[in-house]
């Protein structure tokens, strides 16, 4: 067990709807990191929150938000929603704001099925 | 900008054989090097890191990856595999910027 909590486990949406994903860090954690993973372009990191700011940003679409509480959880909002949006979402998280030196443990991960 | 290649998609190997999954980083300045391996239905779990020092690393459960520079590569190595060691192995590096790129993974079969 990471520590790391993601709920829900699975989701079944529609497209064109709007979902949350929420990601509680493990204790201690100040930065949350989210990523996505398909088959077609494997995993590929959305963004980065540290101490409740944004830290970094990848390949994150613009229907696609997040933010970092001041409780350290982590919500990942997902808007207009496409059939390519399916995939696996991570939520990670790690002491510091630095990947080298700060190691992620990921959550379970969220499975979304747009249909 | 890094990236990672890794080389094999799929490794099928025989349960106490050895196994090496090769990986082929690309960077214009210095990187800090990583494997990760997924379990069927989990998150990905750190089993070792290349930050300096000493080329050859060792991590959990057996594994252990040399980083070559002049090579651009960071191979992971097991010599013995057993059947719980079925899973995806994931390289990745950074280059000291805060995202870590990951290569497509590689999945290890391990059979009796």
């Amino acid at each position: 067990d990471s520590g790391v909590t993601q709920t829900p486990k699975h989701l079944i949406t529609a497209t064109g709807q709007r979902v949350t994903l929420r990601c509680s860090p493990r204790s201690g954690d100040l930065s949350v990191y989210w990523y996505q993973q398909s088959l077609d372009q494997g995993l590929q990191f959305l963004i980065q929150y540290y101490n409740g700011e944004e830290r970094a940003k990848g390949n994150i679409l613009e229907r696609f938000s997040a933010q970092q509480f001041p409780d350290l959880h982590s919500e990942l909002n997902l808007s207009s929603l496409e059939l390519g949006d399916s995939a696996l979402y991570f939520c990670a998280s790690s002491v510091g704001a630095s990947t080298y030196n700060s190691p992620l443990h990921f959550g379970n991960g969220t499975r979304l099925t747009v249909t | 900008a890094q990236s990672v290649t890794q080389l094999d998609s799929q490794v099928p190997v025989f349960e106490e054989a050895p196994v090496e999954l090769r990986c082929n980083y690309s960077s214009s300045v210095s990187v800090y090097l990583f494997w990760y391996v997924q379990y069927p239905n989990q998150g990905l779990q750190l089993l070792l890191k290349y930050l300096s020092g000493s080329t050859l690393v060792k991590g959990i459960n057996g594994f252990e990856a040399e980083f070559n520079k002049s090579q651009t590569s960071f191979h992971l190595r097991k010599p013995s595999v057993h059947i719980s060691d079925t899973a995806e192995y994931f390289c990745a590096v950074t280059d000291n910027d805060y995202k870590l790129s990951f290569g497509a993974g590689t999945t290890v079969t391990v059979r009796a």
